[in-house]
């Protein structure tokens, strides 16, 4: 099972908006609704930010979301703030049963 | 307040054997999967394998990367999840982390890590 597909980075300036893709297959991404994206700072453990494709547990701003299109999902975070920068993963659950990660994406905010 | 305390990293040899264990306080996990993620220094993260609740017979899953190697169970008694880790790798060196996602009110709960380093 290949890795997720995400960029290695981006960037954008406080109150902006900025979105993050993960590539998959129609065996992952594409073929269920169980995408996770989560969010990690350094030195920490990762923290869930969108499950399910486009769910948002308790607790988390309504400055993220989550979308998808055929083997591509999306994680679009609006209003940028400079505590929003950190490492994004994307996760989904595959065909074999299993989970795959993405590489990870480093988001700057200018 | 639920907490997951990892315990049992180290050093171990490169063929050698090592047991985390991830205790949940504050909540019982007994309902939830639990799986095992890892992540190298300055890496990604990479997912090691889960096991399911009793009402779905424990069932296991693991990555090629440790499928033979590593095996995952669980004692819901004491609220405690294990990764036995047999065979390791040079490659097998991160930072282990438990992690289950509570459906019911979305929580999803992360241990702190255990350092396991393959070395000889």
């Amino acid at each position: 099972q290949s890795a997720l597909t995400q960029p290695a980075s981006v960037s954008g300036s406080p109150g902006q908006s900025i979105t993050i893709s993960c590539t998959g297959t129609s065996s992952d991404v594409g073929g269920y609704n169980y995408v996770s994206w989560f969010q990690q700072h350094p030195g920490l453990a990762p923290k869930l930010m969108v499950y399910d494709v486009s769910s948002r547990p308790s607790g988390v701003s309504n400055r993220f979301s989550g979308s998808k299109s055929g083997n591509t999902a999306s994680l679009t975070i609006s209003g940028l703030q400079a505590e929003d920068e950190a490492d994004y993963y994307c996760s989904s659950y595959t065909s074999s049963d299993t989970r795959v990660f993405g590489g990870g994406t480093k988001l700057t905010v200018l | 307040e639920v907490q997951l305390v990892e315990s049992g990293g180290g050093l171990v040899q490169p063929g050698g054997s090592l047991k985390l264990s991830c205790a949940a306080s504050g909540s019982t996990f007994s309902g939830s999967d639990i799986h095992w993620v890892r992540q190298a220094s300055g890496k990604g993260l990479e997912w090691v394998g889960r096991i399911r609740s009793k009402a779905d017979r424990y069932a296991t899953a693991y990555p090629a990367s440790v499928k033979g190697r590593f095996t995952i169970s669980r004692d819901d008694s004491k609220n405690t999840a294990y990764l036995q880790m047999n065979s390791l790798k040079t490659e097998d060196t991160a930072v282990y982390y438990c992690k289950y996602f509570d459906r019911s009110d979305s929580s999803d709960y992360w241990g702190q890590g255990s350092l396991v380093t393959v070395s000889s």
